[in-house]
Order: C-alpha cells, then sequence, then structure tokens
C-alpha cells in the first residue's frame, strides 16, 4: 500500500525556521516527482514545491520563493520542506503528495496530477 | 500562469440529483486538467484526470468533460457521500494551480 505521512509540523513564531518531513513507503520513491500542497485553514488548496527524482528541478510558488527549499532522500524514501522565515500567512496544513505517473512516463520537466497524499502537518505561525 | 476560477462557490443539492461543477481556465493549455474531491478533515483524492479519465476506484457516476477553458465535472445521481469540496487543477505548466473549489452541500 502506498503510504505517505508528513511530520514536523507545529506552532513557531513568524521570522523562524521549520523543517517538515514526509516518510513514503509502498512504492520506488526514486521513480518519482514530489510535491508540497498547502491549504490554509478554511481555505483552498495551494501548489507550494515539487522536486524531482534525481533532485536535478524544484520548482517553487512565488509565495515561498527565496524562503523555502525542498530536497528529498531516496535511500531513505524521505521528503522535505525546509521553511525559513516564517509569516503568518504561512499558517496551513502542509500535505505531501507523489506525482500520478513515474518520471520516465512523463513529458520532459511538466507537472502531473498528484496522487496520492498524506494526511497533512500543522504549521502555526504565530507570536 | 494558468489562473482557475470555479463556479458557482458553493451549490446546495439533494441526493439523486444530477450536478455539475464549473473551472474555467485564464487561458487555453493542452487537456491537462484534474479533479479532485475534498471531505472535512481529509486529504484531497484524485478523481479525474485528463479531463475525463477516471481514477482507479472512482465511481461511473464522476464524469469529466471540457476542453480549451472550459472545463467541468458532473456527479449524475448524489449520494450522501459525494458531499465535499471539489477542486480542479492543472498540470499543463509551471506553477500547478487549483481552483478556489465549489462546495457541495445538502439541501
Amino acid at each position: 500500500e502506498v503510504q505517505l505521512v508528513e511530520s514536523g509540523g507545529g506552532l513557531v513564531k513568524p521570522g523562524r525556521s521549520l523543517r517538515l518531513s514526509c516518510a513514503a513507503s509502498g512504492f520506488t520513491f526514486s521513480s518519482y516527482t514530489m510535491n508540497w500542497v498547502r491549504q490554509a485553514p478554511g481555505k483552498g488548496l495551494e501548489w507550494v514545491s515539487s522536486i524531482t527524482p534525481g533532485s536535478s528541478y524544484m520548482y517553487y510558488a512565488d509565495s515561498v520563493k527565496g524562503r523555502f527549499t525542498i530536497s528529498r532522500d531516496n535511500g531513505e524514501s524521505s521528503l522535505y520542506l525546509q521553511m525559513n522565515s516564517l509569516r503568518l500567512e504561512d499558517t496551513a496544513i502542509y500535505f505531501c503528495a507523489r506525482d500520478h505517473g513515474p518520471w520516465a512516463a512523463r513529458p520532459l520537466l511538466s507537472p502531473d496530477r498528484l496522487a496520492p497524499w498524506g494526511q497533512g502537518t500543522l504549521v502555526t505561525v504565530s507570536s | 500562469e494558468v489562473v482557475l476560477t470555479q463556479f458557482p462557490d458553493t451549490l446546495s443539492v439533494s441526493p439523486g440529483e444530477r450536478v455539475t461543477l464549473s473551472c474555467r481556465a485564464s487561458q487555453t493549455f493542452n487537456n491537462n486538467l484534474a479533479w479532485y474531491q475534498q471531505k472535512p478533515g481529509q486529504a484531497p483524492r484524485l478523481l479525474i484526470y485528463g479531463v475525463s479519465t477516471r481514477a482507479t476506484g472512482v465511481p461511473a457516476r464522476f464524469l469529466g468533460s471540457g476542453s480549451g477553458t472550459d472545463f467541468t465535472l458532473t456527479i449524475s445521481s448524489l449520494q450522501s457521500e459525494d458531499f465535499a469540496v471539489y477542486y480542479c487543477q492543472q498540470f499543463d505548466d509551471w506553477p500547478i494551480t487549483f481552483g478556489q473549489g465549489t462546495r457541495l452541500e445538502i439541501k
């Protein structure tokens, strides 16, 4: 069974840092682009960042560019999101999501539909 | 950036009814559009991709259609478990974008 389990969320003050993790199992992690998507309380979905299987390409939403860094460890089947200079508006549930199709089956450097998703980890930025 | 606008924001319907949700894009793109269902306290679930292909395990009452800039998700006969928020997403180009969502409520 494919599973994604996020961790690392919590309460943090503005300007501080937090690192999220996503542990993957049940599939060949090194074959898929991985993604972070967030959802502010009561709001819709916002794509945050994506990383290709070999970490050659990383993509970021403008709202987090320069503050967040996505990374992965294929040996550990883990995805990470280092979040620096956190702002009040970064408060959200952060979901880890896998590309639906493996990298080799996708058009070069194109995004994909997202499935499956983890259950999310809540990040609250507050003074 | 492709902006996706969903309408209506909220739809109040009765079980057994047929309902159509809309998603309009700010520019034409290839049919790399997906629909997701999200229930309270849960992660989104992929329903439809490539405009009209149902994901594994998705009931046949969910139908996707459209092209160009206008896309729709039709649920042919609403079941109680279908009351949720639905999002469209484009995966044609970076950045990935989502619509703001349509909430299906029980009338």
